[in-house]
C-alpha cells in the first residue's frame, strides 16, 4: 500500500498564477485534510471533507478551493497564488474524526 | 490560552538518556491524542495514540491525564535517531463536530 501520496513535491508559482495539488489515498478513509505548515505555528487546517462529494472548511480556507470526486482522491486549488501561499502543504486522511490520521509527503510551494 | 501547547525546547540529551514531554490541552471534551514524529522538512508520522490507561510500545510511554488536561510522552534509552520534532495532537469539539488541534512541537536533539 502506498498510503497517503501527493503530487507534485515541489511547485514554484508567479503571484497571480494557478496551480492543482493532488491527494491520493489506498486505505478507503473517508476523511481527509488539507494543512499547511509554516515556521513557528503548528499545522493548520485548510478543508476538510467527511466523505465523496463533501467539503468543508478548515480555519485558514481563504484563496483555497477544494474538490472530493472520488472517494480516494482529495484536491486542493489555489486560484490566484499570493506570496502568502508559501508554505508546505500536507494532505491526510482518516478512518473518522476520532481515529489517528495519515500523512502525505507534502508539496513545497513558494509564490513570488 | 493555546488550545495545545507544548514547549518547543530543544532538548539536548545525551545517548542512553531518559527524556519526557508534556503537552498541556484546553478543552475537558477532547476525545483522542496523539503523539507524531516529525523529521526536518518530512511529514508528520503517528508515535503513537494516548489511551486514558496509558501505552507503551518499546522505549516509548505515552500518558493520559484528564484531570490535569495534559499528556506526556517518555522516551527510554534515548538514541540519535530519536533527534525530531514531536507533536502533540489532540481531538477536540468545536461547532458541533471535532477537530485536530496540533501544538508547535518540541525538538529533541540526542547528542552522541
Amino acid at each position: 500500500n502506498a498510503g497517503v501520496t501527493q503530487t507534485p513535491k515541489f511547485r514554484v508559482l508567479k503571484t497571480g498564477q494557478s496551480m492543482t495539488l493532488l491527494c491520493a489515498q489506498d486505505m478507503n478513509h473517508e476523511y481527509m485534510y488539507w494543512y499547511r505548515q509554516d515556521p513557528g505555528m503548528g499545522l493548520r487546517l485548510i478543508h476538510y471533507s467527511v466523505g465523496e462529494g463533501t467539503t468543508a472548511k478548515g480555519e485558514v480556507p481563504d484563496g483555497y478551493n477544494v474538490s472530493r470526486l472520488k472517494k480516494q482522491n482529495f484536491l486542493l486549488g489555489l486560484e490566484s497564488a499570493a506570496p502568502s501561499q508559501t508554505s508546505v502543504y500536507f494532505c491526510a486522511s482518516s478512518y473518522s474524526l476520532a481515529y489517528e490520521q495519515y500523512f502525505g509527503p507534502g508539496t513545497r510551494l513558494t509564490v513570488t | 490560552r493555546k488550545e495545545v501547547e507544548q514547549d518547543p525546547g530543544p532538548f539536548n540529551v545525551p545517548e542512553g538518556a531518559t527524556v519526557a514531554f508534556n503537552c498541556t490541552y484546553s478543552n475537558s471534551a477532547s476525545q483522542s491524542f496523539f503523539w507524531y514524529r516529525q523529521d526536518c522538512r518530512k511529514e508528520p508520522k503517528l508515535l503513537m495514540s494516548v489511551y486514558s490507561s496509558g501505552n507503551e510500545d518499546g522505549r516509548f510511554t505515552a500518558q493520559l491525564n484528564r484531570a490535569s488536561q495534559y499528556i506526556s510522552l517518555l522516551i527510554r534509552d534515548s538514541k540519535l535517531s530519536d533527534s525530531a520534532t514531536y507533536l502533540c495532537v489532540v481531538n477536540m469539539p468545536s461547532s458541533g463536530t471535532y477537530k485536530y488541534i496540533f501544538g508547535t512541537g518540541t525538538r529533541l536533539k540526542v547528542l552522541a
